[in-house]
Formats: C-alpha cells, sequence, structure tokens
C-alpha cells in the first residue's frame, strides 16, 4: 500500500523556525515534493528533492532520507502569511501517480 | 504568463445530476492530472493524461466518473448521477516535467 504521514496541526510564533515532518511508504520512489495551500486556494510548489540532503530555497530548506522514508520542511523566519497547510507528496514508481499526505496545518501567531 | 484555469469554480447539484467540470492548462504542459480533495485532507489522484492519452485512471471511484482530453488540451471531467459523498473540491494540475502547476478548484456540492 501506500501511506504518507504528517501531523495533523502545528503553531508557531512569528519569527520562529518551524520543522513539519512527513514520513511515507510507497510503491516506489520517484521524488518527494512540498506545496503550500491556503485555505480555498489551490496547492503552490514549494520544494522538490529526488536524492537525499538538504535543498534551500530562500526561507524554506527541505530534506530528505530515502533509507528512512522521511522528509522535512523547515520553515524560517516565519511570517503571519506563512499559516496554511503543507503538504507533502511522493511519486511513485508507476506512471504518473501522485500520492499527497493528508497536509499539516500551521498557524503562525503573533 | 496564464495558470491552470476551472471552470465552474462553484458547482451545485441535485443528486442524480450529471455534472460536467473543465480544465484548462497552461498552455504547452504535456501532462494534466485530476485530484478529489475533501476538506481538511490532502488531494487524492483521480487520473492522469499524457497528451491526449488517458495513461492511469486508476483513481476513478466509480463508473460514474469519466475524463477526457481530446485535443491533448483541454480536459473535461464528468460525472454522472451525482451522489452527495462527490461533494469535494476537485483540482486539475498540469505538468511540463516534475512539478505540478494546479488551478483555483472547482467546489461541487451535491445536495
Amino acid at each position: 500500500g501506500q501511506n504518507i504521514d504528517q501531523p495533523t496541526e502545528m503553531t508557531a510564533t512569528e519569527g520562529a523556525i518551524v520543522q513539519i515532518n512527513c514520513t511515507y511508504q510507497t510503491s516506489g520512489f520517484n521524488g518527494l515534493f512540498w506545496y503550500q495551500q491556503h485555505a480555498g486556494e489551490a496547492p503552490t510548489f514549494l520544494s522538490y528533492n529526488v536524492l537525499d540532503g538538504l535543498e534551500e530555497k530562500g526561507r524554506f530548506s527541505s530534506f530528505l532520507s530515502r533509507s528512512k522514508g522521511y522528509s522535512y520542511l523547515l520553515l524560517k523566519e516565519l511570517q503571519m502569511k506563512d499559516s496554511a497547510s503543507y503538504l507533502c507528496a511522493v511519486k511513485g514508481n508507476y506512471g504518473q501517480n501522485f500520492v499527497f499526505g493528508p497536509g499539516t496545518r500551521l498557524s503562525v501567531l503573533p | 504568463g496564464a495558470g491552470v484555469s476551472q471552470s465552474p469554480r462553484y458547482k451545485v447539484a441535485k443528486r442524480g445530476q450529471d455534472v460536467a467540470l473543465r480544465c484548462d492548462p497552461i498552455s504547452g504542459h504535456v501532462s494534466l492530472f485530476w485530484y478529489q480533495q475533501a476538506l481538511g485532507q490532502g488531494p487524492e489522484f483521480l487520473t492522469y493524461f499524457q497528451n491526449e492519452a488517458q495513461l492511469d485512471k486508476s483513481g476513478l471511484p466509480s463508473d460514474r466518473f469519466f475524463a477526457e482530453r481530446p485535443e491533448g488540451s483541454v480536459s473535461t471531467l464528468k460525472i454522472q448521477r451525482t451522489q452527495q459523498e462527490d461533494s469535494a473540491v476537485y483540482l486539475c494540475a498540469s505538468s511540463p516535467g516534475n512539478e505540478q502547476y494546479f488551478g483555483p478548484g472547482t467546489r461541487l456540492t451535491v445536495t
């Protein structure tokens, strides 16, 4: 089967750092993606990891360990506008099948 | 440039009615995906097209769901004899390679 786990909700303070974890068990692996989704809006692409290690992009970084089936998204210098759901998605071996996790709803407090 | 567009943005259907949801992908994107997203959940894969070919429809929940992309551009997701459990946001995404670009979605409410 295919399974992706993320914490349901997280809360952090403006200016702080937060780490959102994602663990996965999927049929094959061809990349892990993080998306941001504000309430009532479409998901927007944040990052892509296919090899182990850390990918940094401005205030956002994403880490992957394929042997552990584990990834995290690190958000630095949190801003109020970062309050959103963060979706972890894995691209499997078959065709273009993407499996999304349930999402982590992040609330940034002043 | 223009992103992925979907229409209608909102659709209310009575149980048993047929509905058609439209997706206009980003020009030149070969891959097109349909997802169903329930409130508070992540998107669930429905089907995938590469140009006009529907290569994966393993996520379609029943034979009431049908998708097409006849000319390899615009796609339509049709749901026949809608049921209350079909109420969800239907997202379309197009992709030039790896990352997907999502449309705003169609919120379907079946009463």
